[in-house]
């Protein structure tokens, strides 16, 4: 069954703490993307990688790092830098080529609260 | 500049009524339109996709789009609403190296 998972679906953490957001996919896509969603502001782009050890910043990556060391694995970090990290984050991959190519696939988000 | 506008950020119809989610693009290329739904506290699925082939584009649950260069619009549209359908919608547009997501219409149906 091919498709993204993230996990946790709900994650809590104290201010002051990094968490490490889950994705993964086995659809054999050559890059992802990470987003996150607040209400009424839709999706904005934290951070993408196009490939195995590459990855680009997006629009808000400040607060937040990547890493991409296999194909099928894209780990997001919110560190403490990041100041208002509570929000439905949300991992997609697309089969290749530049953002806006092809269609993404989405996984089902991970929803985190900090306090 | 690329932009995505989703005219409504809410829509309310009743069950069996037609349903019209309206978006607009604007971009200097001929752009990639997709249209995504989102279920509470879930993760987007893919509803249609415009690459140029054909401009009326159907997709799944009984959900299609029409591209309309002239009026620059891609409205969403379903001929009759169902109680399932009560989700959030995006209009999204790509082009090489850009996605843009519009900010969603929430689509409500009431019995």
């Amino acid at each position: 069954d091919g498709g993204i998972t993230q996990s946790p679906k709900y994650l809590f953490r104290k201010e002051g703490q990094n968490v490490t957001l889950s994705c993964e996919q086995n659809l054999n896509h050559d890059a992802m993307y990470w987003y996150r969603q607040d209400p009424g502001q839709g999706l904005r782009l934290i951070y993408y990688s196009q490939i195995v050890n590459d990855f680009q910043k997006g629009d808000i990556a400040e607060g937040y790092s990547v890493s991409r060391e296999k194909k099928e694995s894209f780990p997001l970090t919110v560190t403490s830098a990041q100041k208002n990290p509570t929000a439905f984050y949300l991992c997609a991959s697309q089969r290749s080529g530049l953002i806006g190519s092809y269609e993404q696939y989405f996984g089902p988000g991970t929803r985190l609260t900090v306090t | 500049a690329q932009s995505v506008t989703q005219l409504d950020s809410h829509v309310s119809v009743s069950e069996g009524t037609p349903v019209l989610l309206r978006c607009n693009y604007s971009s200097s290329y001929s752009p990639s339109l997709f249209w995504y739904v989102q279920h509470p506290n879930k993760g987007l699925q893919l509803l249609l996709k415009y690459t140029s082939a054909a401009t009326l584009v159907k997709g799944i649950n009984g959900f299609e789009a029409e591209f309309k260069k002239s009026e620059t619009s891609f409205h969403l549209t379903k001929p009759s609403a169902h109680m399932s359908d009560a989700a959030e919608y995006f209009c999204v547009g790509g082009s090489q190296g850009n996605l843009i997501f519009g900010k969603g219409t929430k689509l409500s149906v009431k019995p």
